[in-house]
């Protein structure tokens, strides 16, 4: 059954550097999102991504935030100064139309978790 | 804005049956997502519904009631195994971002 994966399972880094959480969606999707859920707390949805273009972001998604599709497989998330309070679990998602039908549901990937000193 | 609100923890015994409630109030409605999350793991999708009534998928069922914002899940014969937290989502937009609640914590005991 095929998967969306995500690289690496665990990233420590140090406050103000930089970083990049990678996804690989599953093949045949054509809409990417990614989310966060910081320990304990809710999953919540930062940006969805669709014909190379930033769909929709939320207010957490500043300009520290960026997405990008480098090539025909990858769908990344940088971080470019990171922070304290971005240390959280971020999981991808992606789905085939953004339309309702019983099989077009979004399917998350394992998740990064984020470790910032 | 967007609040969705669901019990925090329930306690069921195995083979019984639990229903799990969410009240959603949203700025836009597309559908109502049901996932399961064990502890340190990602949402795997279980359910969605679109249109009022209920939706039956083995040993879990979700009901829907748009004019009362109103959903549950329901899961039947329960296993040590669907311990887990149980998340309600409802997406909106034309991108369909998915809104989550707060989860709920199902503790299945023997």
């Amino acid at each position: 059954e095929p998967e969306v994966t995500q690289t690496p399972s665990h990233q420590v880094t140090q406050m103000g550097q930089e970083v990049i959480l990678r996804c690989v969606p599953i093949s045949n999707h054509l809409y990417f999102y990614w989310y966060r859920q910081i320990l304990g707390q809710k999953v919540e949805f930062l940006v969805s991504f669709y014909n190379n273009e930033i769909s929709e972001k939320s207010e957490i998604f500043d300009d520290q935030f960026s997405v990008e599709r480098p090539d025909g497989s990858n769908f990344t998330l940088k971080i470019r100064s990171t922070k304290l309070e971005d240390s959280a679990m971020y999981f991808c998602a992606s789905s085939d139309t953004p339309q309702i039908a019983s099989t077009d549901t979004q399917y998350f990937g394992p998740g990064t978790r984020l470790t910032v000193l | 804005g967007q609040n969705i609100d669901q019990p925090t923890e329930m306690t069921a015994t195995e083979g019984a049956i639990v229903q799990i409630n969410c009240t959603y109030q949203t700025s836009g409605f597309n559908g109502l997502f049901w996932y399961q999350q064990h502890a340190g793991e990602a949402p795997t999708f279980l359910s969605y519904n679109v249109l009022d009534g209920l939706e039956e998928k083995g040993r879990f069922s979700s009901f829907l009631s748009r004019s009362k914002g109103y959903s549950y899940l329901l899961l039947k014969e329960l296993q040590m195994k669907d311990s887990a937290s149980y998340l309600c989502a409802v997406t909106s937009g034309g991108y369909n971002k998915l809104i989550f609640g707060a989860g709920t914590r199902l503790a299945v005991h023997p």
